[in-house]
């Protein structure tokens, strides 16, 4: 019954290889994202699809790709690992537009050895 | 650049007060203003949302909202050592279309 769900939770990996996260919602939400949680706790946005179109894409490195196969799915790719990449990523979804809230996922620490 | 300021704590109160917490914006054109909780190792819950100038009430929770001061606040009365968590102030510009923009969080104790 989980809304929005992400795989894996944990993920332990070196620096320089490629993953990815895969998210899903069964919200029947139109826009979903993803956050960053730096180790301040700082949450950032990434990324937003909606319609399976990119809306925006901050200042993040390309090495970060993110997917979008249909509307209840948005997966993230990362290539070349660094340490800085090491995070909390979360997935996120929104209903319809404007001001409604986004549901979080219960988020992927990834640390990279 | 699109800010939010929440002081970062800890914020201490004892069992039973009221906890206030606040958050500051820089966007005038924010519409939506949200308060999130998280739980250490947990993801944001969505507490509160608030669209107007003025309050809103939900239970324990009440959010205030003052456009022209640039301000959103959050009260939890009668607090519970179960509301000890970091709470996250976060608003939206224009349509929305962009993610939200967190604040730093503000971290909530509740002294038993």
């Amino acid at each position: 019954d989980t809304a929005v769900s992400q795989t894996p939770k944990y993920l332990v990996t070196q620096m320089g290889n490629d993953k990815s996260i895969k998210c899903e919602q069964n919200l029947g939400h139109d826009t979903m994202y993803w956050y960053k949680q730096d180790s301040k706790k700082f949450l950032k946005i990434m990324f937003s699809y909606n319609n399976k179109e990119l809306i925006i894409n901050e200042t993040v490195p390309n090495r970060f790709s993110p997917k979008s196969p249909d509307k209840a799915h948005l997966n993230l790719h990362i290539n070349s690992l660094e340490l800085g990449d090491s995070a909390v990523y979360f997935c996120a979804s929104r209903a319809g537009s404007g001001n409604q809230p986004q549901h979080f996922g219960d988020g992927t620490r990834l640390s990279i050895l | 650049q699109k800010e939010v300021e929440q002081n970062s704590g800890p914020l201490s109160v004892p069992e039973g007060a009221i906890a206030s917490l606040n958050c500051t914006y820089s966007d005038r054109g924010s519409q939506s203003f949200f308060w999130y909780r998280q739980y250490s190792g947990k993801s944001p819950e969505l507490i509160m949302s608030i669209y107007s100038n003025g309050d809103k009430e939900d239970g324990r929770f009440t959010a205030q909202l003052n456009k022209a001061s640039q301000y959103v606040s959050l009260l939890i009365r009668d607090s519970q050592p179960s509301d000890s968590a970091t709470y996250l102030c976060a608003g939206y510009s224009g349509g929305g279309a962009d993610g939200l923009t967190f604040g730093k969080g503000t971290h909530l104790i509740i002294q038993p």
